[in-house]
């Protein structure tokens, strides 16, 4: 079974500037998540789907993060305007759990390394 | 709040040695879940274990052994016989059920070096 896709795995952009992130998750698998996992630290949720619905938002920095999954499937992650503090790894996640269960095993993909210069 | 603190920040053994990570977490919920994930250098997260707060039996998997004590709140993971592969960081993270928006919080991370 394939796991959860992303790309790009690097990506360098100038302060100020757009980027999007891409991720496929496990087949199957109804809830999206996306987090931000900033260097030495645990990783934080950003965002979550319940098919193409968000669940939960509410530690998305709306002004300049935004995410969409339109079809239920695959998601994209976009930062506009990126800030340096915007550096970090970005993870996607996925589980198979249908009312966001606490007991759902969330799966990860390889994760984005943003640098923001 | 839920919260989950993993106080070493670094552990370095030589290989072969028993190690042990700690996990200590608070929460206010009778039903939660315990997740140990593992973070090899490629940056993946890999699942290596989920508990429920019911089930306080110790759990072993080959050199891998989990401690769960509910009266220090406690979660530790043990490596036995520790190879250079076990070269990671491992986070312990806390779920909590709301209905509909799993809160899925980790700690900080233990940075853990196998040195040959």
């Amino acid at each position: 079974e394939a796991g959860v896709a992303q790309s790009p795995r690097y990506k360098i952009i100038e302060k100020r500037q757009s980027v999007a992130f891409w991720c496929n998750p496990i087949s199957g698998h109804a809830t999206l998540y996306w987090y931000q996992q900033i260097l030495g630290q645990g990783p934080k949720l950003l965002i979550q789907f319940q098919n193409n619905g968000v669940v939960d938002d509410s530690q998305l920095p709306k002004d300049r993060f935004s995410a969409e999954r339109l079809k239920g499937v695959d998601s994209t992650l976009k930062i506009q305007p990126a800030k340096l503090e915007d550096s970090a790894v970005y993870l996607c996640a996925s589980s198979t759990g249908w009312g966001g269960l606490a007991s759902d095993t969330q799966y990860f993909g390889p994760g984005t390394r943003l640098t923001v210069l | 709040a839920q919260k989950v603190t993993q106080a070493q920040t670094e552990i370095s053994v030589v290989e072969k040695e028993d190690v042990t990570l700690d996990c200590v977490y608070e929460t206010r919920d009778t039903t939660y879940y315990l997740f140990w994930y593992k973070q090899p250098p490629s940056g993946e997260l890999v699942f290596l274990i989920r508990r429920n707060s019911f089930d306080e039996q110790n759990e072993i998997s080959g050199r891998y052994s989990w401690n769960f004590q509910k009266s220090t709140s406690s979660f530790n993971f043990t490596i036995t016989a520790s190879q250079v592969v076990d070269s990671a960081v491992y986070f312990c993270a806390l779920s909590e059920g709301i209905q509909g928006a799993q809160k899925l919080v980790f700690g900080q991370g233990t940075r853990l070096t196998i040195n040959p």
